[in-house]
């Protein structure tokens, strides 16, 4: 089993481009996450679905949308990038059923700069 | 905002000296989490505490839970040069709906061999 991959792992972007940030996961999950971790402010939660075709916004949603088409992967579009979302992405999933111990499976990151 | 509250925000200590790592929160939660973050990798979960326990170990980590002053401390042991990493805490509000943490901003272990 993968667990969790993301794709790209590096990307630098010009102001106004857009791109798109995939996460895959294979441990068949509910609920699947997008955080954003910048220096000094740890984890920050960008997006989150509870299940396929369902998203809601987290923390810092601004600049950014999800789609959720299949269970299996979680998109995260930047529609016209700026230099402040330049981060380290990370996507991670966990089961909605283990309501007791939700821990939290991570993807190895997205490293993104916005030029 | 964020709930967890980490102190230090880095340490630097010698192989074989304990570590010890605090967490402080805001409000009730349902469980208390540690995860560990290699440099340039993703998160690893190590350790679930939930709010009716007050201690639980696993290998050489301890986990310490005071819900009544809404702390947590990760206690490991003879540490090694390979547990040098960024530790955080996270939280897991009763408020909350879809399984989400609220991370610390977490702590810089430095183990020196």
């Amino acid at each position: 089993n993968a667990g969790v991959t993301q794709t790209p792992k590096f990307r630098v972007l010009k102001t106004g481009q857009s791109m798109t940030l995939l996460c895959a996961q294979d441990m068949n999950h509910e609920y699947m996450y997008w955080y954003r971790q910048d220096p000094g402010m740890g984890l920050r939660l960008i997006h989150y679905s509870v299940g396929e075709g369902t998203t809601a916004k987290g923390e810092v949603p601004d600049g950014y949308n999800v789609s959720r088409l299949k269970k299996q992967n979680f998109l995260l579009g930047l529609e016209s990038a700026a230099p402040s979302q330049t981060s380290v992405y990370f996507c991670a999933s966990s089961s909605r059923w283990e309501a007791l111990d939700n821990e939290q499976f991570f993807g190895p990151g997205t490293r993104l700069t916005v030029l | 905002s964020q709930q967890g509250e980490e102190d230090p925000q880095a340490l630097s200590i010698q192989e074989g000296e304990n570590a010890t790592m605090n967490c402080s929160y805001k409000t009730s939660i349902n469980n208390l989490q540690w995860y560990r973050q290699n440099s340039g990798r993703g998160l690893v979960h190590l350790i679930l505490i939930r709010s009716n326990e007050r201690e639980k170990h696993s290998g050489r980590l301890r986990v310490t839970l005071d819900t009544s002053k809404k702390s947590s401390s990760l206690l490991i042991t003879a540490s090694r040069a390979a547990d040098t990493a960024s530790y955080f805490c996270a939280t897991d509000p009763t408020y909350n709906q879809g399984g989400k943490l609220i991370f610390g901003q977490g702590t810089e272990l430095s183990v020196k061999p």
